[in-house]
């Protein structure tokens, strides 16, 4: 089945414990992004690659790594997560580029103590 | 700063009515406007796009109208059904960057 994971689904973390939150997809997908969803102000692009090694910022880029070292794999890095980055994130891919359907992951629910 | 303004924030139809949700933007070099509908619980999904050639797009009961020179488009779902019942999102995104702007989303809910 082709499908957008993510993992974990939930995390509940203290402030400056850094966490990973994985993303893979088996769609053979060449662009990967990370979303953030928050009540009322919709999706925000975090990160976005266009191919291995290729990673670019998004709308929201401060406080957030990423890595695009496989094709079918894009973490999202905190390294110091802080309250304000308590939100829902998706994981999404496409065949080319932003400009096709985006098939997007369950979502991450993190909530930073 | 928002790149993509949608209206309004929530609806509520009737069933059998027509949903209309609206979407304006600033930037011309906009070329690809799709509409995502996302169920609690679940990521986004595709429902419809346009581009910028055409005025108009249906995919069954769901329309987008394409205002070029106003810089709006909007959704329409005519007859409008409990299962339509979503938070709908419009998005944009332009040919010469890489980037994805979506609005900050509808949520609908049809009474039956």
């Amino acid at each position: 089945e082709a499908q957008v994971t993510q993992n974990p689904r939930y995390l509940i973390t203290v402030t400056g414990k850094k966490l990973t939150v994985t993303c893979s997809q088996n769609m053979n997908h060449e662009y990967m992004s990370w979303y953030r969803q928050d009540p009322g102000l919709g999706l925000r692009q975090i990160y976005y690659s266009m191919n291995v090694e290729v990673t670019d910022k998004g709308d929201v880029p401060e406080g957030y790594k990423v890595s695009r070292k496989e094709k079918r794999n894009f973490p999202l890095i905190l390294e110091s997560p802080s309250p304000n980055q308590t939100s829902l994130y998706f994981c999404a891919s496409s065949q080319w580029g932003p400009q096709e359907t985006q098939y997007f992951g369950p979502g991450t629910r993190l909530l930073v103590l | 700063q928002q790149q993509v303004k949608q209206s309004p924030q929530s609806l509520i139809v009737q069933k059998g009515g027509i949903s209309i949700i609206n979407c304006a933007y600033e930037n011309t070099a906009f070329d690809y406007f799709p509409w995502y509908q996302q169920f609690p619980g679940k990521g986004p999904a595709l429902l419809i796009a346009i581009r910028p050639d055409v005025s108009e797009k249906k995919e069954g009961r769901f329309t987008i109208s394409f205002n070029k020179s106003a810089k709006q488009f909007s959704l329409h779902i005519m007859d409008s059904q409990p299962g339509d019942s979503a938070t709908y999102f419009c998005a944009a995104s332009s040919n010469t960057g890489n980037q994805f702007y979506f609005g900050t989303g509808t949520s609908l809910t049809v009474i039956p």
